[in-house]
Protein backbone atom coordinates (compact mmCIF):
# COMPACT_ATOMS: atom_id res chain seq x y z
CA UNK A 1 0.00 0.00 0.00
CA UNK A 2 0.89 3.71 -0.13
CA UNK A 3 2.72 4.77 2.97
CA UNK A 4 5.12 8.25 3.99
CA UNK A 5 7.04 7.57 6.72
CA UNK A 6 9.90 10.07 9.15
CA UNK A 7 12.71 8.60 10.36
CA UNK A 8 12.92 10.58 13.37
CA UNK A 9 9.87 12.40 15.53
CA UNK A 10 11.53 15.51 17.11
CA UNK A 11 15.22 17.06 15.90
CA UNK A 12 16.85 19.47 17.98
CA UNK A 13 19.21 22.10 16.37
CA UNK A 14 20.97 25.19 17.33
CA UNK A 15 19.85 28.50 16.01
CA UNK A 16 21.62 28.97 13.05
CA UNK A 17 22.51 26.19 12.14
CA UNK A 18 20.93 24.15 9.10
CA UNK A 19 18.19 21.44 9.93
CA UNK A 20 17.56 18.44 7.96
CA UNK A 21 14.34 16.44 8.03
CA UNK A 22 13.75 13.19 6.83
CA UNK A 23 10.94 10.99 4.62
CA UNK A 24 10.80 8.16 3.30
CA UNK A 25 7.91 6.48 0.86
CA UNK A 26 6.43 3.58 -0.40
CA UNK A 27 5.16 3.93 -3.46
CA UNK A 28 7.93 3.79 -6.07
CA UNK A 29 5.08 5.01 -8.51
CA UNK A 30 4.67 8.71 -6.51
CA UNK A 31 5.49 11.23 -8.53
CA UNK A 32 4.56 14.34 -6.33
CA UNK A 33 5.76 15.75 -2.74
CA UNK A 34 4.95 18.68 -0.63
CA UNK A 35 6.62 19.90 2.86
CA UNK A 36 4.33 20.93 5.12
CA UNK A 37 5.04 23.27 8.43
CA UNK A 38 2.21 23.35 10.95
CA UNK A 39 2.57 25.52 14.23
CA UNK A 40 0.89 24.75 16.81
CA UNK A 41 -3.40 25.59 16.94
CA UNK A 42 -2.75 26.04 13.54
CA UNK A 43 -3.42 23.90 9.80
CA UNK A 44 -0.34 22.64 7.90
CA UNK A 45 1.19 25.61 6.10
CA UNK A 46 2.88 24.53 1.94
CA UNK A 47 6.26 25.18 1.80
CA UNK A 48 7.96 23.43 -1.01
CA UNK A 49 7.01 20.88 -3.21
CA UNK A 50 8.90 18.42 -5.81
CA UNK A 51 8.03 16.17 -8.97
CA UNK A 52 9.01 12.97 -9.57
CA UNK A 53 10.99 14.17 -12.95
CA UNK A 54 13.36 16.44 -10.35
CA UNK A 55 16.04 15.84 -7.64
CA UNK A 56 16.58 19.29 -6.44
CA UNK A 57 13.93 22.24 -5.88
CA UNK A 58 15.15 25.26 -3.61
CA UNK A 59 13.05 27.85 -2.15
CA UNK A 60 13.50 30.33 0.31
CA UNK A 61 15.93 29.30 2.87
CA UNK A 62 14.34 25.43 2.26
CA UNK A 63 15.89 22.74 -0.36
CA UNK A 64 13.90 19.60 -1.34
CA UNK A 65 16.26 16.27 -2.44
CA UNK A 66 14.79 13.56 -3.99
CA UNK A 67 16.36 10.45 -4.06
CA UNK A 68 14.41 7.81 -6.34
CA UNK A 69 16.31 4.74 -6.10
CA UNK A 70 16.04 4.69 -2.54
CA UNK A 71 12.90 6.40 -2.10
CA UNK A 72 13.66 9.40 0.27
CA UNK A 73 12.78 12.65 0.63
CA UNK A 74 14.59 15.45 2.85
CA UNK A 75 13.94 19.33 3.76
CA UNK A 76 16.91 21.48 4.31
CA UNK A 77 16.56 24.22 6.37
CA UNK A 78 19.45 26.76 6.09
CA UNK A 79 20.21 28.81 9.10
CA UNK A 80 17.31 27.99 11.45
CA UNK A 81 15.31 30.22 13.36
CA UNK A 82 13.00 30.45 16.00
CA UNK A 83 10.52 30.77 13.73
CA UNK A 84 11.04 27.59 12.39
CA UNK A 85 10.11 25.93 15.40
CA UNK A 86 7.39 23.71 14.32
CA UNK A 87 6.25 20.02 13.27
CA UNK A 88 7.07 19.34 9.51
CA UNK A 89 5.27 16.52 7.45
CA UNK A 90 5.90 15.31 3.94
CA UNK A 91 3.36 14.06 2.04
CA UNK A 92 2.50 12.59 -1.30
CA UNK A 93 -0.07 12.43 -3.22
CA UNK A 94 -1.88 9.56 -3.63
CA UNK A 95 -4.15 7.68 -6.23
CA UNK A 96 -7.37 9.30 -5.32
CA UNK A 97 -5.67 13.31 -5.13
CA UNK A 98 -5.70 13.07 -1.13
CA UNK A 99 -2.40 13.66 0.59
CA UNK A 100 -0.91 10.82 2.54
CA UNK A 101 0.57 11.99 5.34
CA UNK A 102 3.79 11.30 7.64
CA UNK A 103 3.56 11.55 11.34
CA UNK A 104 5.71 14.09 11.25
CA UNK A 105 8.93 15.33 12.86
CA UNK A 106 9.10 18.50 15.92
CA UNK A 107 11.74 20.86 15.08
CA UNK A 108 13.10 22.09 18.08
CA UNK A 109 15.45 25.33 17.70
CA UNK A 110 17.80 26.03 20.68
CA UNK A 111 18.88 29.38 21.55
CA UNK B 1 -12.34 35.10 1.78
CA UNK B 2 -8.27 35.76 1.88
CA UNK B 3 -7.81 31.49 2.77
CA UNK B 4 -9.76 28.67 4.08
CA UNK B 5 -12.00 29.45 6.34
CA UNK B 6 -13.13 26.72 9.25
CA UNK B 7 -16.14 27.02 12.18
CA UNK B 8 -16.57 26.48 14.56
CA UNK B 9 -12.83 26.78 15.71
CA UNK B 10 -13.46 24.59 18.65
CA UNK B 11 -16.29 22.55 19.55
CA UNK B 12 -17.57 20.26 22.66
CA UNK B 13 -20.03 18.10 22.47
CA UNK B 14 -21.36 15.60 24.59
CA UNK B 15 -21.25 12.14 23.45
CA UNK B 16 -24.18 11.11 20.91
CA UNK B 17 -24.89 14.64 20.11
CA UNK B 18 -25.09 15.20 16.11
CA UNK B 19 -22.40 18.12 15.40
CA UNK B 20 -21.48 19.95 11.82
CA UNK B 21 -18.55 21.29 10.99
CA UNK B 22 -18.45 24.22 8.11
CA UNK B 23 -15.79 24.84 5.52
CA UNK B 24 -15.27 28.10 3.22
CA UNK B 25 -12.93 27.32 0.76
CA UNK B 26 -10.49 29.79 -1.26
CA UNK B 27 -13.10 31.71 -3.70
CA UNK B 28 -12.85 29.74 -6.84
CA UNK B 29 -11.16 26.58 -5.68
CA UNK B 30 -13.31 23.57 -7.41
CA UNK B 31 -11.30 21.00 -5.22
CA UNK B 32 -12.23 20.05 -1.32
CA UNK B 33 -10.62 18.03 1.05
CA UNK B 34 -11.35 16.96 4.50
CA UNK B 35 -8.70 15.36 6.99
CA UNK B 36 -9.22 14.29 10.53
CA UNK B 37 -5.81 15.08 13.01
CA UNK B 38 -5.93 13.24 16.27
CA UNK B 39 -2.96 14.57 18.96
CA UNK B 40 0.42 14.27 18.08
CA UNK B 41 -0.44 12.52 14.48
CA UNK B 42 -0.50 12.98 10.68
CA UNK B 43 -3.34 13.77 8.75
CA UNK B 44 -6.09 10.69 7.49
CA UNK B 45 -8.00 11.60 4.69
CA UNK B 46 -11.54 11.48 4.92
CA UNK B 47 -12.98 12.86 1.49
CA UNK B 48 -12.31 15.03 -1.48
CA UNK B 49 -15.10 17.30 -3.23
CA UNK B 50 -14.63 18.05 -7.22
CA UNK B 51 -17.31 20.64 -7.30
CA UNK B 52 -20.37 19.24 -5.45
CA UNK B 53 -19.37 15.69 -6.36
CA UNK B 54 -17.60 13.63 -3.77
CA UNK B 55 -16.75 10.22 -6.13
CA UNK B 56 -15.21 8.29 -3.18
CA UNK B 57 -16.76 8.07 0.13
CA UNK B 58 -14.50 5.21 1.50
CA UNK B 59 -12.02 7.23 3.59
CA UNK B 60 -15.03 8.03 5.72
CA UNK B 61 -14.61 6.00 8.93
CA UNK B 62 -17.89 5.03 9.57
CA UNK B 63 -21.48 5.65 8.20
CA UNK B 64 -22.06 7.83 11.15
CA UNK B 65 -20.10 10.68 9.12
CA UNK B 66 -21.32 12.37 6.12
CA UNK B 67 -20.70 15.45 4.15
CA UNK B 68 -21.88 17.24 1.30
CA UNK B 69 -20.63 20.70 -0.49
CA UNK B 70 -23.44 23.39 -2.39
CA UNK B 71 -22.97 25.57 -4.92
CA UNK B 72 -19.23 24.58 -5.62
CA UNK B 73 -18.19 26.34 -2.27
CA UNK B 74 -19.11 25.82 1.30
CA UNK B 75 -18.74 22.13 2.75
CA UNK B 76 -20.49 20.82 5.81
CA UNK B 77 -19.00 17.44 7.66
CA UNK B 78 -21.21 16.13 10.11
CA UNK B 79 -20.91 13.21 12.35
CA UNK B 80 -23.78 11.80 14.20
CA UNK B 81 -23.76 10.44 17.52
CA UNK B 82 -20.64 11.29 18.51
CA UNK B 83 -18.19 8.90 20.05
CA UNK B 84 -15.02 9.52 21.89
CA UNK B 85 -12.77 8.31 19.74
CA UNK B 86 -14.02 11.10 17.18
CA UNK B 87 -12.16 13.73 18.84
CA UNK B 88 -9.81 15.54 16.95
CA UNK B 89 -8.42 18.47 14.79
CA UNK B 90 -10.73 18.16 11.15
CA UNK B 91 -9.07 19.86 8.72
CA UNK B 92 -10.34 21.47 5.25
CA UNK B 93 -8.37 22.52 2.60
CA UNK B 94 -8.83 23.51 -0.68
CA UNK B 95 -6.91 23.99 -4.06
CA UNK B 96 -7.78 25.67 -7.57
CA UNK B 97 -8.00 22.06 -9.14
CA UNK B 98 -7.75 18.25 -8.82
CA UNK B 99 -4.91 17.67 -10.29
CA UNK B 100 -2.42 15.44 -8.79
CA UNK B 101 0.95 18.10 -8.64
CA UNK B 102 -1.84 21.08 -7.32
CA UNK B 103 -1.08 22.60 -3.86
CA UNK B 104 -3.58 22.24 -0.84
CA UNK B 105 -4.23 24.90 0.81
CA UNK B 106 -5.47 24.34 4.78
CA UNK B 107 -7.79 25.96 7.28
CA UNK B 108 -6.91 26.50 11.00
CA UNK B 109 -9.08 23.29 12.06
CA UNK B 110 -12.23 22.40 14.15
CA UNK B 111 -11.05 21.20 17.16
CA UNK B 112 -13.93 18.84 18.11
CA UNK B 113 -13.59 16.87 21.75
CA UNK B 114 -16.39 14.98 22.54
CA UNK B 115 -16.73 14.32 26.33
Amino acid sequence: GESVGLHLPTLSVQEGDNSIINCAYSNSASDYFIWYKQESGKGPQFIIDIRSNMDKRQGQRVTVLLNKTVKHLSLQIAATQPGDSAVYFCAEKGSNYQLIWGAGTKLIIKP
Amino acid sequence: GAGVSQSPSNKVTEKGKDVELRCDPISGHTALYWYRQSLGQGLEFLIYFQGNSAPDKSGLPSDRFSAERTGGSVSTLTIQRTQQEDSAVYLCASSPTLGRDTEAFFGQGTRLTVV
